[in-house]
């Protein structure tokens, strides 16, 4: 079944204590992204990747970070979490083919306390 | 730069009627449009795209939305909503060439379908 998985689904944390979500995709696709969802404000995009090794800034990347070394793969990484940095997370691919749609994973939400 | 303006936080339709999601884009050239829609504790799912070709687009669940270009608007319909429509809709915009591939979404509509 073709799918986007990220990992945890539910995460509680403590100011300061590094963290990681995972994200993988197995439908091959080149382009992955990370957005975060507040109320009002709607999907922002947090980083993006066009290719292996390839990564760049969306609207709100500050305090946070990403890394893509194999395809599949796009973990976000967040080396200081702070209290404002509480959302919920959403990973999502597609191919690069004209007008291909995105395929989102099921959400990760974190509580920065 | 490229952008979505969705001007309603809220729909609210009768079972039954007609609904209309308003979105509205701004992108260089001619823009990839696309709808999204998020039921509660989900993921986005992907309900319909416009990249070339007849104006009216159809999609999933009996969604079809509409692209004018003179308006730059890209409004999700629906014939006769039911209440299992409701939820969160996102409308996207992405630029045929050049810039980024990755979309850029509106903040999003909340459907209320009421019995």
């Amino acid at each position: 079944e073709a799918q986007v998985t990220q990992n945890p689904r539910y995460l509680i944390t403590v100011t300061g204590k590094k963290l990681t979500v995972t994200c993988s995709q197995n439908m091959n696709h080149e382009y992955m992204s990370w957005y975060r969802q507040d109320p009002g404000l709607g999907l922002r995009q947090i980083y993006y990747s066009m290719n292996v090794e390839v990564t760049d800034k969306g609207d709100v990347p500050e305090g946070y970070k990403v890394s893509r070394k194999e395809k599949r793969n796009f973990p976000l990484i967040l080396e200081s979490p702070s209290p404002n940095q509480t959302s919920l997370y959403f990973c999502a691919s597609s191919s690069p083919g004209l007008g291909d749609e995105q395929y989102f994973g099921p959400g990760t939400r974190l509580t920065v306390t | 730069a490229q952008s979505v303006a969705q001007p309603e936080d809220q729909v609210n339709v009768a079972e039954g009627n007609p609904l209309t999601v308003k979105c509205t884009y701004s992108v260089s050239g001619n823009p990839y449009l696309f709808w999204y829609v998020q039921y509660p504790n989900r993921g986005l799912q992907f309900l319909l795209k416009y990249i070339t070709g007849d104006n009216l687009v159809k999609g999933s669940y009996g969604f079809e939305a509409e692209f004018n270009k003179s308006q730059t608007s890209f409004h999700l319909k629906k014939p006769s909503a039911l209440v299992s429509d409701s939820a969160l809709y996102f409308c996207a915009v992405r630029a045929t060439s050049g810039g980024s591939y990755i979309p850029t979404f509106g903040r999003g509509t909340s459907l209320i379908v009421h019995p």
